[in-house]
């Protein structure tokens, strides 16, 4: 069974701080990792990762994939209030659709 | 570019009325379309995959004959939600998959938030 973790659950920080989110999938036929931003509907594209140990960066936030170990973390550098969201990792597999996992919630303090 | 519509955004029915939500690719198009429904502070949850000209793919316990999804263009998917009970309250999200160098990324509608009374 596709099994996709992400950690932490649930992240309280204050404006200026740097988050790291984790993601980590068991799936069979992965073709790519998919980062989305979850705000008060649907989710946004933030990033799409095929190849393991390249960076992709946009702003402050910033994405890898370690095909090896199966995991991909994104970074939030000096976050800030509007920040604030659910964050999705979804890993894409051939032949079939995308697998979500829980989610990361981030909550930035003002 | 790449932006996909939802409609009605919002809808209150009572229990046993049948209500439809489009999803419309509005710049590309897609030959495959994704229902998804999400629960309060739950993730996604793929209910069933729409291909145009084709039936849709159903995921497990997702019922087909109670949410009827039908993939008329390369634009335009429409998911029935049929007979509807207060259980089947929840958001309910489209997207449509665009080819990004070789593998499709999803672009999700705004969703459509069912309140079945």
């Amino acid at each position: 069974e596709d099994k996709v973790v992400q950690s932490p659950l649930s992240l309280v920080v204050h404006e200026g701080d740097t988050v790291t989110l984790n993601c980590s999938y068991e799936v069979t036929n992965f073709r790519s990792l998919l980062w989305y931003k979850q705000e008060k509907k649907a989710p946004t594209f933030l990033f799409m990762l095929t190849s393991s140990g390249i960076e992709k960066k946009s702003g402050r936030l910033s994405s890898i994939l370690d095909k090896k170990e199966l995991f991909s973390i994104l970074n939030i550098t000096a976050t800030q209030t509007g920040d604030s969201a659910v964050y999705l990792c979804a890993p894409s597999l051939y032949g079939q659709n995308f697998v979500f996992g829980p989610g990361t919630r981030l909550s930035v303090l003002p | 570019g790449a932006v996909v519509s939802q409609h009605p955004s919002w809808v209150i029915c009572k229990s046993g009325t049948s209500v439809k939500i489009e999803c419309r690719s509005l710049d590309f198009q897609a030959t495959t379309m994704f229902w998804y429904r999400q629960f309060p502070k739950q993730s996604l949850m793929l209910m069933a995959t729409s291909n145009e000209g084709s039936k849709a793919t159903y995921e497990q316990g997702v019922e087909k004959d109670k949410f009827l999804i039908n993939h008329a263009s390369l634009t335009l998917s429409t998911l029935t939600v049929t007979s509807a009970h207060p259980e089947d309250s929840s958001f309910y999200i489209c997207s449509a998959g665009m080819d990004r160098g070789g593998t499709d990324t999803q672009y999700f509608g705004p969703g459509t938030r069912l309140t079945v009374l």
